[in-house]
């Protein structure tokens, strides 16, 4: 099926234990995007890469890095984890900026606990 | 004053109600608008984009309303299965970044 495929689904870590989030899209899409979900907090922009070889930081990038492999695939990774990054995370894509009807679409998200 | 606002609710409502929710934006720029729909525990999926002359797509209808910058999402004879968290969208002109409402909680009742 067409879309965005995020692994691991769920992930468990110990405080300073490092993880990388994974994400790949199919649909030749050129923008993707990392949020974080928390409760009360609506979706929150890590980081994103418009194109493929740019990445920018977004609304909370700290405690993260991101690396945009090629055109597909968009990965987060987590250095040194802290119990504040227990969260939702959301890999998106877009066409073309949301333009064109198309909007974002997402990935099913990866349940992060940090104890 | 945030970006972009939505009524947290809850709404509660009974099956087959009209139930509207609205969206405020701040920014004059902004292009493009969309309603999504997110169940619990589920990641975020395009219920309808929001187009300048408003659209329609089955029981639910968009609009768009520059002047007074708002978005409209009408949701007719509402169904158990509608119960969800609706969140809105806006780009800026020429921007990458899209911005996310918080989201309006819905909930259907018999």
């Amino acid at each position: 099926n067409a879309g965005v495929t995020q692994t691991p689904k769920f992930q468990v870590l110990k405080t300073g234990q490092s993880m990388t989030l994974q994400c790949a899209q199919d649909m030749n899409h050129n923008s993707m995007y990392w949020y974080r979900q928390d409760p009360g907090m609506g979706l929150r922009l890590i980081y994103y890469s418009a194109s493929e070889g740019t990445t920018d930081k977004g609304e909370v990038p700290n405690g993260y890095n991101v690396s945009r492999l090629n055109k597909r695939e968009f990965s987060l990774r987590l250095e040194s984890a802290a119990p504040s990054q227990t969260s939702v995370y959301f890999c998106a894509s877009s066409e073309n900026r949301g333009t064109g009807g198309s909007g974002y679409t997402f990935g099913s998200g990866t349940r992060l606990t940090v104890v | 004053r945030k970006e972009v606002e939505q009524d947290p609710g809850p709404f509660n409502v009974p099956e087959g109600a009209t139930v509207a929710f609205n969206c405020t934006y701040s920014n004059s720029a902004s292009q493009s608008f969309f309603w999504y729909r997110q169940d619990c525990r589920k990641e975020p999926k395009l219920l309808m984009s929001v187009y300048s002359s408003g659209n329609e797509d089955g029981r639910f209808t968009a609009q768009l309303n520059r002047a007074s910058q708002y978005i409209s999402l009408l949701i007719r004879d509402s169904k158990l299965s509608d119960s969800a968290t609706y969140l809105c969208v806006v780009n800026l002109r020429e921007s990458y970044i899209p911005t996310f409402g918080r989201g309006t909680s819905l909930i259907v009742h018999p």
